[in-house]
């Protein structure tokens, strides 16, 4: 274990289902991460929170919604969900100002 | 756009070799460079992490960061089967809130 959790790890979801993605850090880090891991891609940044104010959102279409409620969780709400948003998805936190990134087991996702 | 380029592989070596992993990374302005390793169907882990030219060494890994050719390596010697998995490359560009981008890795297989 990482100190970073993730659930589900696995999740079948339909277009029309709401869903979302849950992540909890116990190692004290300041800044939490959404990633999209997709097959023969690069793994793609999704947002980032900084003292659970939200710094980063890289063009992620408004299905994908992210809350942080506090520096050791990180939601990411979704609705209405395309074929093609099926990866994993992965949460991750750091030190403020650092750069080592600690992953989560991530969250299997299919769109059915 | 800032990429990060590694050939996807697969790296093949024979058990006892030195494996040798590629990065190279197009902003000059990076800051930080890091290794992670993700086993099939897991999270990535992170192994490395190197902040100046020259090499790092942490037992079996060595990374080696050359800023004027924009070029970060990995080594690993007296590879082992268990070794086998995907070397993530990642920068962190920003040198503050911790902004990684990814390469898309590269599969190595350490053979019997």
């Amino acid at each position: 274990e990482t100190g970073v959790t993730q659930t589900p790890r696995h999740l079948v979801m339909g277009m029309t289902n709401k869903k979302s993605l849950k992540c909890e850090q116990h190692l004290g880090h300041n800044a939490m991460y959404w990633y999209k891991q997709s097959a023969k891609k690069p793994l793609e940044l999704m947002f980032v929170y900084n003292f659970k104010e939200q710094t980063e959102n890289n063009s992620v279409p408004s299905r994908f919604s992210p809350e942080c409620p506090n520096s050791s969780h990180l939601f990411l709400h979704l609705h209405t969900l395309q074929p093609e948003d099926s990866a994993l998805y992965l949460c991750a936190s750091s030190p403020q100002g650092g750069g080592k990134a600690f992953f989560g087991q991530g969250t299997r996702l299919t769109v059915v | 756009q800032k990429e990060v380029e590694q050939n996807s592989g697969p790296l093949s070596v024979p058990e006892g070799a030195i494996a040798s992993l590629n990065c190279t990374y197009s902003d000059r302005g990076s800051q930080s460079f890091f290794w992670y390793r993700q086993y099939s169907g897991k999270s990535p882990e992170l192994i490395m992490s190197i902040y100046s030219n020259g090499d790092k060494e942490d037992g079996r890994f060595t990374a080696q960061l050359n800023k004027a050719s924009q070029y970060v390596s990995l080594l690993i010697r007296d590879s082992q089967p268990s070794d086998s998995a995907t070397y993530l490359c990642a920068v962190d560009y920003t040198g503050t809130a911790s902004k990684l981008t990814f390469g898309t890795g590269t599969r190595l297989q350490v053979t019997l």
